[in-house]
Formats: structure tokens, C-alpha cells, sequence
């Protein structure tokens, strides 16, 4: 079972800071998910990443398969940015499953 | 195109009742997947559709059921709640590529808040 751990669990920033949000996981897999989710409760999908790096935007997502690790980092953050911020793995062997492990979250708050 | 539908958006029942939510997923998209979120446990997953058959469950009760219909749409069924079962309910669709396990982007619908009483 693949075990998901985020940190830090808060994390409170002043508008344009530069943000790192970080993710481990125990399990090797095939990809991982960061998901964003505003209050209110709606999830959106922010980056699929199998290896490597992927940006958008003010937003880049990077892993490091060997180390078991990803990070989201934000540029230039914005009170818009205020969101949690969800690292997820695949929690099935089997084919094509869309079974996920979460981890707790981490709840970003900008200030202007 | 429009994205996925949850339905409905809120809702309280009472212990001892039934509840059946309903997402319809994105066009063409013939994965569901649902999922409770609660502030102690966080993000859980329920259940994943694929083409009529469930394909994989999380760890939770036989209270918790689900369904997929051919237009790929699919329901949910919590029997006999708890005050527990108090929840964000999310689904998810994507379109499924290939055969690795957790390798699609998931689209998810707004939620369905649950509360118990």
C-alpha cells in the first residue's frame, strides 16, 4: 500500500514569494498527481507527471522517481493561489484502475 | 464541452436512511471514480467504474454501493447512514488511454456535501 506524505500542512505567504509544496511517497509509480482544491470544495487536476519536470503557467511540478519525491513550486504567488494543494499516487496494481492514494493536503493562504 | 456533473449539490438526510448520488461524467470519458472527503481522513477512495463493471474498491463498507449505467453515467448508494457518512462526496471521469494504473488525468465534478443528522 503506498503511503503519501505532505509537507508542510500549512503554510501561509506574502504575495510574490516563491512557494515549494512537497510530496513522498513510499511505493514506486507509474505517475502522480497534483491536484488543486479552492474552498468550496472543487478539485482540479493541476499536473500528471511521470518523470521529470512540467510547467504552466506560474506553476511547475517536478519528480524524482528515485528519490520517491515531487514538488510543486509557485512563482510569483498570488491571494488567487490561496487553495489547498493535493499530491496524489496510484494506489492499484492492477491495469487502468483510476484508484488514487492521497496525501492530507497542504493549505496554502497568500496575503496581499 | 461540458465537464462533470454532480447531483444533487447538497443534501441532509438522518441516520438510518439511504442516499443515492449521481455524477455524469465528460463526454466520451468511460471512467468513474468516486470518493469521500472528510476533514479527519481526508480524500478516500470509494470506487472506479469502467464500462459497466466496477474495477477496483477502497476500504469501506458494504453500505456503500455503486453503478454504472451504458451512457456511462453512474450513481452512488449509501444505505443505513451514519453520522459519520457526513461528507464532500466527489467523482471523477477521465478517459481512460491505456492499461497503467493511475496514469489518467482525472476531471472532477463540484461535489455532493452529505450531512447527517
Amino acid at each position: 500500500k503506498n503511503e503519501v506524505e505532505q509537507s508542510p500542512q500549512n503554510l501561509t505567504a506574502q504575495e510574490g514569494e516563491f512557494i515549494t509544496i512537497n510530496c513522498s511517497y513510499s511505493v514506486g509509480i507509474s505517475a502522480l498527481h497534483w491536484l488543486q482544491q479552492h474552498p468550496g470544495g472543487g478539485i482540479v487536476s493541476l499536473f500528471m507527471l511521470s518523470s521529470g519536470k512540467k510547467k504552466h503557467g506560474r506553476l511547475i511540478a517536478t519528480i524524482n522517481i528515485q528519490e520517491k519525491h515531487s514538488s510543486l513550486h509557485i512563482t510569483a504567488s498570488h491571494p488567487r493561489d490561496s487553495a489547498v494543494y493535493i499530491c496524489a499516487v496510484p494506489g492499484a496494481t492492477q491495469g487502468g484502475s483510476e484508484k488514487l492514494v492521497f496525501g492530507k493536503g497542504t493549505k496554502l493562504t497568500v496575503n496581499p | 464541452k461540458a465537464g462533470v456533473t454532480q447531483t444533487p449539490r447538497y443534501l441532509i438526510k438522518t441516520r438510518g436512511q439511504q442516499v443515492t448520488l449521481s455524477c455524469s461524467p465528460i463526454s466520451g470519458h468511460r471512467s468513474v471514480s468516486w470518493y469521500q472527503q472528510t476533514p479527519g481522513q481526508g480524500l478516500q477512495f470509494l470506487f472506479e467504474y469502467f464500462s459497466e463493471t466496477q474495477r477496483n474498491k477502497g476500504n469501506f463498507p458494504g453500505r456503500f454501493s455503486g453503478r454504472q449505467f451504458s451512457n456511462s453515467r453512474s450513481e452512488m448508494n449509501v444505505s443505513t447512514l451514519e453520522l459519520g457518512d457526513s461528507a464532500l462526496y466527489l467523482c471523477a471521469s477521465s478517459l481512460v488511454t491505456g492499461g497503467t494504473s493511475g496514469a489518467n488525468v482525472l476531471t472532477f465534478g463540484a461535489g455532493s456535501r452529505l450531512t447527517v443528522l
